[in-house]
């Protein structure tokens, strides 16, 4: 069974770095075929894609978010983590993790809201 | 400003049908057979209905299916049901930078 669980804190302050954690099971981050992408969603607006990353390591970051986003990978935990730094209140959203397969993002985490504010 | 134009909403009397379409560029929903659908209820995640223009994920119903034209593709649903009524987004590969993009959304009403 195909699971994907993100954590990490649901309250920023502007300014500060989120690091959000994607953990996996039933499927290896190792196998040729598959990523995993970041995608949110600001309360009541559309999904954006933010960044992807492959078995071979090969990443993709979103073109306006790019100077902001780190995708890396810990195969052993089955683990995916993304940071954005200088986290501003048009960042809250609720931010989900999808396993990617021949660019369709089959499985789905259940999104943890991330609220920015002071 | 998503990459995809989607319209904002539809909508349709239980047992009609509806299309959903999805427009890009040559270099995304027309350039490739990568264009995935997903529906989203309040609350939830999404979920994948359609991938790669027209096929359907097992344990997702026939009424349900996908088509594509040029730099458009469309979703139609046939026999609208209550259950039915949630947003639809689209994705698609992109030869750009970003690889990935999606839609604006549809919001579907089942009246």
């Amino acid at each position: 069974q195909v699971t994907l669980k993100e954590s990490g804190p649901v309250l920023v302050k502007p300014t500060e770095t989120l690091t959000l954690t994607c953990t996996v099971s039933g499927f290896s981050l190792s196998n040729a075929r598959m990523g995993v992408s970041w995608i949110r969603q600001p309360p009541g607006k559309a999904l954006e894609w933010l960044a992807h990353i492959f078995s071979n390591d090969e990443k993709s970051y979103s073109t306006s978010l790019k100077s902001r986003l780190t995708i890396s990978k810990d195969t052993s935990k089955s683990q995916v983590v993304l940071t954005m730094t200088n986290m501003d209140p048009v960042d809250t959203a609720t931010y989900y993790c999808a396993r990617l397969l021949n660019w369709n993002y089959d499985y789905w985490g259940q999104g943890t809201l991330v609220t920015v504010s002071s | 400003q998503s990459a995809l134009t989607q319209p904002a909403s539809v909508s349709g009397s239980p047992g009609q049908s509806i299309t959903i379409s999805c427009t890009g560029t040559s270099s995304d929903v027309g350039g490739y057979n990568y264009v995935s659908w997903y529906q989203q209820h309040p609350g939830k995640a999404p979920k994948l209905m359609i991938y790669e223009v027209s096929n359907r994920p097992s344990g997702v119903s026939n009424r349900f299916s996908g088509s594509k034209s040029g730099n458009t593709a469309s979703l139609t649903i046939s026999g609208l049901q209550a259950e039915d009524e949630a947003d639809y987004y689209c994705s698609s590969y992109t030869s750009s930078s970003t690889l990935g993009v999606f839609g604006g959304g549809t919001k579907l009403t089942v009246l």
